[in-house]
């Protein structure tokens, strides 16, 4: 059982929009910021979001985070096949003094 | 080019001892935290710790804390994770990661696949 809480899967159409959601507390998501990665099939995983809502250098707009509350969000717009992949927000805990992923969330592009 | 190399994968019986390696490359070793993360056979990321090779600062994930030990040798830019005593639950990928902040990983190793089997 994940600290934070992801939807299991999505999936869309390409060219549609999805959100992908992850529900934390007060100790982790409420008080500091959340990170998003993308890991394709088979490969190491890679930062997608940081600071919950700043792209690194080289990822398209058409990733965005926001944060509410003690819950963030990641959409991804002009869906390609290509964004198929698992999904993992991670955030510190403040009451674990521990970092913490979501269980992940399987995108599948229809 | 910032690059991180895993040590290679491994196959251990239960209760055997082991320790992996991940060398840094392309930038200042000592500023950059490293954390370790597990994922087992089709499942999710597990933050295991991290450690901050300029003072050796280590945090441990409590799932984690007492069954692992992570080290660093900053002269060779290079970090460890250790076992004193394999169990077959431990099968998996660990990834070593460099760290802007304890969770913002920027940059990931290859993985290093462990499988112990008796």
């Amino acid at each position: 059982q994940s600290v934070l809480t992801q939807p299991p899967s999505v999936s869309a159409a390409p060219g549609q929009k999805v959100t992908i959601s992850c529900s934390g507390g007060i100790s982790n998501i409420g008080n500091n910021h959340v990170h998003w990665f993308q890991q394709l099939p088979g490969t190491a995983p890679k930062l997608l979001i940081r600071d919950t809502s700043k792209r690194p250098s080289g990822i398209p707009d058409r990733f965005s985070g926001s944060k509410s509350g003690t819950s963030a969000t990641l959409v991804i717009t002009g869906l390609r096949t290509g964004d198929e992949a698992d999904y993992y927000c991670a955030a510190w805990d403040n009451s674990l003094s521990s970092g913490v992923f979501g269980g992940g969330t399987k995108l599948t592009v229809l | 080019e910032v690059q991180l190399v895993q040590s290679g994968a491994e196959v251990k019986k239960p209760g055997e001892s082991l320790k992996i390696s991940c060398k840094g490359s392309g930038y200042s070793f000592t500023n950059f935290w490293i954390g370790w993360v597990r994922q087992m056979p089709g499942k999710g990321l597990e933050w295991m710790g991290i450690i901050y090779p300029s003072d050796s600062d280590t945090r441990y994930s409590p799932s984690f804390q007492g069954q692992v030990s992570i080290s660093v040798d900053k002269s060779i830019s290079t970090a460890y994770l250790q076992w004193t005593s394999l169990k077959a639950s431990d099968i998996g990928m660990y990834y070593c990661t460099r760290g802007r902040d304890q969770v913002e990983f920027d940059y990931w190793g290859q993985g290093t696949l462990i499988t112990v089997s008796s």
